[in-house]
C-alpha cells in the first residue's frame, strides 16, 4: 500500500544549489500535483499534470520546473535555490479532477526543505 | 480577503466534547474537500462533498451550497483527533488543478 511516495523527507540546501524532489504513485492516477505549505498559510499549487507528457503551472510556479515522462513519476526541480523556497512540499495524485466527477487527492508525507 | 476562510484558527477541547469547524468560501465550487493533517505532517482526505451531508465514524461533514458554507463536526472527541483540519474547494470552471485551500484549523483535544 505505497500510495504516493516522496523523497527525500528532509533536505538542507545552500543558496544557488539545485535539487530534484521525487514523487511516485502506484495507483495509476492520471492527475498529479505539487504543493508548497508555508507556516500559517494554506497549501499553494506549484505545478500539476493531467497525464504523462502534460504539465501546467499552478499558482506559484516561479523557480520550479516539472516533468511527467511516465504516469507514475512527477519530479519537481529547483534550479537555483533561494531562501524564499524554504517550505514543506507535498505531492498528491488523483484519478481525475473533472468538474462533476471529482475524486479525492492522495498526498505524500511531504518533503521539508530548508534553503540557507 | 481569502477565497476560503476557516474558523476558528485554533481550537482546544476536552476529550468527549462535540467539535465544529467552519469553512466559508466566496467562489463557485463543484466540490469541497475536508483534509486532516497529522502532527507528523501527513495529509489525509476525510471527505469530498458537493451537497448535503456525509458521515464517517465520528466525523460528519455538511455543506450548504446556497450559503457557501461547510462544517466539519467531530462527535465524542478524542486526543487522537488532534490535528490540523483543512478545507479546500474545487473552483467551478477553474483549471483542472484548481484546489483553493483554507489556512487550516488546529485542533487540540486534551484528555
Amino acid at each position: 500500500n505505497a500510495g504516493v511516495t516522496q523523497t527525500p523527507k528532509f533536505r538542507i540546501l545552500k543558496i544557488g544549489q539545485s535539487m530534484t524532489l521525487q514523487c511516485a504513485q502506484d495507483m495509476n492516477h492520471n492527475y498529479m500535483y505539487w504543493y508548497r505549505q508555508d507556516p500559517g498559510m494554506g497549501l499553494k499549487l506549484i505545478y500539476y499534470s493531467v497525464g504523462a507528457g502534460i504539465t501546467d503551472k499552478g499558482e506559484v510556479p516561479n523557480g520550479y520546473n516539472v516533468s511527467r515522462s511516465t504516469t507514475e513519476d512527477f519530479p519537481l526541480r529547483l534550479e537555483l535555490a533561494a531562501p524564499s523556497q524554504t517550505s514543506v512540499y507535498f505531492c498528491a495524485s488523483s484519478y481525475s479532477m473533472i468538474a462533476g466527477n471529482n475524486q479525492p487527492q492522495h498526498f505524500g508525507d511531504g518533503t521539508r526543505l530548508s534553503i540557507l | 480577503k481569502n477565497e476560503v476562510e476557516q474558523s476558528p484558527q485554533n481550537l482546544t477541547a476536552q476529550e468527549g466534547e462535540f467539535i465544529t469547524i467552519n469553512c466559508s468560501y466566496s467562489v463557485g465550487i463543484s466540490a469541497l474537500h475536508w483534509l486532516q493533517q497529522h502532527p507528523g505532517g501527513g495529509i489525509v482526505s476525510l471527505f469530498m462533498l458537493s451537497s448535503g451531508k456525509k458521515k464517517h465514524g465520528r466525523l460528519i461533514a455538511t455543506i450548504n451550497i446556497q450559503e457557501k458554507h461547510s462544517s466539519l463536526h467531530i462527535t465524542a472527541s478524542h486526543p487522537r483527533d488532534s490535528a490540523v483540519y483543512i478545507c479546500a474547494v474545487v473552483n467551478y470552471g477553474g483549471s483542472q488543478g484548481n484546489l483553493i485551500f483554507g489556512k487550516g484549523t488546529k485542533l487540540s483535544v486534551k484528555p
